[in-house]
């Protein structure tokens, strides 16, 4: 079973809303990913957190911050965000590093 | 700077010929390479993934890896309609913080 789950599916927020979105996997890797996507662009990495370790891209804006409660599960809190943050969030998993990635469904945000 | 290229498209086939969809890498150090397809709106779906030179098969799918040259090629035989998607090759960068180099993809249109 190579499920990643997400929610919410869709999300539409203000610039001043505070909202979290949820990512989990239950097949035992020891890595997981947020990616942003926008229309008719690549995944871009935002976030990695692999062997309980973060790592960042330090172009994503501090208005982004990630959570990794345990090892399935990975939360993306949204804070501030700017119209230009709409986009397709993808979450994605690998048993390490550097492995095969599954990503998730996405959460479509879309920011007001 | 890792950079994997590929034409962006639209490459457009009758049902039923051969897809060839093509990419190059420029990080000689490369290990692992994929192929996603990623239908409108919709999360990347992994479709293939090869470690070694030379060609690996699954069902109408068919990727081929040319280390020397630095290319990885994905071919879909008696394409279909519901092939119709975008194709991301994605490189593994083999260590670092960006696991995975993405493509900037190649939109498919099989034309029934």
């Amino acid at each position: 079973d190579t499920e990643v789950t997400q929610t919410p599916k869709h999300l539409v927020m203000g610039m001043t809303n505070k909202k979290s979105l949820k990512c989990e996997q239950h097949m035992g890797h020891r890595a997981m990913y947020w990616y942003k996507q926008k229309a008719k662009k690549p995944p871009e990495l935002m976030f990695v957190y692999s062997y309980e370790k973060l790592s960042i891209n330090e172009s994503v804006p501090s208005r982004f911050s990630p959570e990794c409660p345990n090892s399935s599960l990975l939360n993306l809190h949204l804070h501030a965000l700017q119209p230009e943050d709409s986009a397709l969030y993808l979450c994605a998993s690998s048993d390490t590093g550097i492995d095969t990635q599954y990503f998730g469904p996405g959460t479509r945000l879309t920011v007001l | 700077q890792k950079e994997v290229e590929q034409n962006s498209g639209p490459l457009s086939v009758p049902e039923g010929a051969i897809a060839s969809l093509n990419c190059t890498y420029s990080d000689r150090g490369s290990q692992s390479f994929f192929w996603y397809r990623q239908y409108s709106g919709k999360s990347p779906e992994l479709i293939m993934f090869i470690y070694s030179n030379g060609d690996k098969e699954d069902g109408r799918f068919t990727a081929q890896l040319n280390k020397a040259s630095q290319y990885v090629s994905l071919l879909i035989r008696d394409s279909q309609p519901s092939d119709s998607a975008t194709y991301l090759c994605a490189v593994n960068a083999e260590s670092g913080n960006t696991p995975l180099v993405f493509g900037k993809g190649t939109r498919l249109s099989v034309i029934a």
